[in-house]
């Protein structure tokens, strides 16, 4: 069990365009889901936590209003990065958790490249 | 900035057991110890937890020192495939309780 899915897996987009991350809960529902950001040989960074209905709370130096994310329904969050530039290029990674462990479970992460 | 310190990298033998080193001194009395791993260009993968007592699973097994100060993740007969970046974490077990990745320990199973 708990398995979280993301897509797409990878993405290629110009540079001023948007795209959407979605990161789904399979088997098990998901309270609160998390998105990270990894750039190459670092770490994961806490870019925002998200409850389900409501807003997502962000991490210091994320900008929320190029950031947009939505966590409908406890199986269903999305990043979506607007209006994105090369340095935004990275590794992004969900995470979701439920009760009533509270473990959170990754996405096998988006690989995304803005030319 | 992550609480807990591993050692940056280790060698294991393939078939032999690995034993991984956690110190996390400043843990409090409700914080559980996670331990994640990272395969290259993956998402991190779950692998077990505690707050006291030993732990053991399908994967793995966690040593906790009976001062909560430090731990041990022991894969009992390591594979090629478990050639990873492990991540040693505290966690409280609340909603919404965020995970704060450190440097984690590279660990290279070796033929």
């Amino acid at each position: 069990g708990a398995v979280v899915s993301q897509h797409p897996s990878r993405v290629i987009c110009k540079s001023g365009t948007s795209v959407k991350i979605e990161c789904r809960s399979l088997d098990f529902q998901a309270t609160t889901m998390f998105w990270y950001r990894q750039f190459p040989k670092q770490s994961l960074m806490l870019m925002a936590t998200s409850n389900e209905g409501s807003k997502a709370t962000y991490e210091q130096g994320v900008e929320k209003d190029k950031f947009l994310i939505n966590h409908a329904s406890l199986t269903l969050s999305t990043l979506t990065v607007t209006s994105a530039h090369p340095e935004d290029s990275s590794f992004y990674i969900c995470s979701a958790s439920g009760p009533p462990q509270e473990t959170q479970y990754f996405g096998p992460g988006t690989r995304l490249l803005v030319l | 900035d992550a609480k807990t310190t591993q050692p940056p990298s280790m060698d294991c033998a393939e078939g032999r057991a690995a034993n991984l080193p956690c110190n996390h001194s400043t843990i409090s009395g409700n914080e559980y110890v996670y331990w994640y791993r990272q395969i290259h260009s993956q998402g991190p993968q779950y692998i077990i937890h505690g707050l006291k007592n030993n732990e053991t699973n399908e994967m793995a097994s966690l040593i906790i020192t009976e001062d909560r100060k430090s731990s041990t993740l022991i894969l009992p007969h390591a594979t090629l495939r478990d050639t990873a970046v492990y991540y040693c974490i505290e966690k409280f077990n609340n909603a919404g309780n965020m995970l704060t990745f450190g440097g984690g320990t590279r660990l290279m199973v070796k033929p």
